[in-house]
This record gives C-alpha cells, sequence and structure tokens, in this order.
C-alpha cells in the first residue's frame, strides 16, 4: 500500500462545474497537508495548505482534512479549462524532518 | 528572480559520467530539498538540509547520490557514475523557516537523461 493514494483519473468535468480531488494516506501521525498543482513540464506549484480538521477556503479552491478518516480533499469551484494540470496531494511525514510524502497525482481535464 | 532556480534545466549524460545540478534557494530560506520525479509520478524525497546541516539523506538512492550546501544557500546534487535509471527530473524546494509545517515552494527543475 502506498502511503498516500490518489485517484490518478484523468477526472474530467465541464468547464463551471466543481471538480473534486481525493486523496487518503496512512501515517496517522502526519499533521500538514499540502496540495499541488503542476502543469506538464513544469514544476509543482502550492495552491493549498491544511493543518486543521474541516475546510479551509482561498478563492475558487477548498481544502478538507479528516485525520481521523486520513482523507485530504480539494473542491474546485467554477472549473475553467486553465485548471486542467496534475494535482499532487502531499502529506508531511511524521517520521522525518519535513520530509513531504506525495501521491502519483491526479490529471484533471476541464473541458470547455 | 524571487522564486528557487535551478541549472542546469536540462542535461544530457552518457552512462557512467558524473552530474552536478545545481539550486539557488529563495533568498533567507533556512530549509532546502531534494526531490525526484519519474514521469508519471509525484516527486520523491531526496535530501533535506537546514541551514549548511544535511538533516536527512534517507531518500538518496545509492552511495552514487551525494547532495551539499556548504555555506547555507546555494545547494549541489552531484550523481556520480550515472546509470539510466537515474534518469528523472530532479527538484529543487525551499521554505522560509525550519519548522515541520513549512510550505515549500519548487523550482522548475532538472531534466536528466542518461543515454
Amino acid at each position: 500500500q502506498k502511503e498516500v493514494e490518489q485517484n490518478s483519473g484523468p477526472l474530467s468535468v465541464p468547464e463551471g462545474a466543481i471538480a473534486s480531488l481525493n486523496c487518503t494516506y496512512s501515517d496517522r501521525g502526519s499533521q500538514s497537508f499540502f496540495w499541488y498543482r503542476q502543469y506538464s513540464g513544469k514544476s509543482p506549484e502550492l495552491i493549498m495548505s491544511i493543518y486543521s480538521n474541516g475546510d479551509k477556503e482561498d478563492g475558487r479552491f477548498t481544502a478538507q482534512l479528516n485525520k481521523a478518516s486520513q482523507y485530504v480533499s480539494l473542491l474546485i469551484r467554477d472549473s475553467q479549462p486553465s485548471d486542467s494540470a496534475t494535482y499532487l496531494c502531499a502529506v508531511l511525514s511524521s517520521g522525518g524532518y519535513n520530509k513531504l510524502i506525495f501521491g502519483a497525482g491526479t490529471r484533471l481535464a476541464v473541458h470547455p | 528572480g524571487a522564486g528557487v532556480s535551478q541549472s542546469p534545466r536540462y542535461k544530457v549524460a552518457k552512462r557512467g559520467q558524473d552530474v552536478a545540478l545545481r539550486c539557488d534557494p529563495i533568498s533567507g530560506h533556512v530549509s532546502l530539498f531534494w526531490y525526484q520525479q519519474a514521469l508519471g509520478q509525484g516527486p520523491e524525497f531526496l535530501t533535506y538540509f537546514q541551514n549548511e546541516a544535511q538533516l536527512d539523506k534517507s531518500g538518496l538512492p545509492s552511495d552514487r547520490f551525494f547532495a551539499e550546501r556548504p555555506e547555507g544557500s546555494v545547494s549541489t546534487l552531484k550523481i556520480q557514475r550515472t546509470q539510466q535509471e537515474d534518469s528523472a527530473v530532479y527538484l529543487c524546494a525551499s521554505s522560509l523557516s525550519g519548522r515541520a509545517d513549512g510550505e515549500q515552494f519548487f523550482g522548475p527543475g532538472t531534466r536528466l537523461t542518461v543515454l
């Protein structure tokens, strides 16, 4: 079992819809969670961080965290074609010095 | 130039050659990380520096991989006697503090191809 699991996709949504991206993790001691966006051929770009159970909103993005279920999600409202990218879930390992453990990413395709 | 920079952006090496990859973190950032990203996968941790101290090198795949950050700013990742399986994108990231919840910001990466 991988430490951070994501559905590889592609997740296809129409423009204007809500895209829902999910992630589960195995390290119960983890306290910090991040979502990165990666366009093809580019490096990961940090879009959200979340540390407490519940929801955190930033513009069109909402991150949700449930530590008891070891589950993190990212909602993108009013999806745009420019949101088409791979979304990487990252979990800060409890066992090392600030080591991020990444999932393999979910590819999102927003079609007009 | 406020972001993390890396050079070269692309490197082609013949099997057996040594390579050196450079990372310039965001100015003032205490923490520096190296990750390796294979095609279609998420980045995998290689090593971590807090200032000049290498606190974690548990992700380095073999003793052919060596990293340094002698003055606590620029870092170099060196790969000796490159093998085909070393072909990947090597990403550098930096974080402002040494706190465990620090957000990490990535550079553009170096794409290494070993022939």
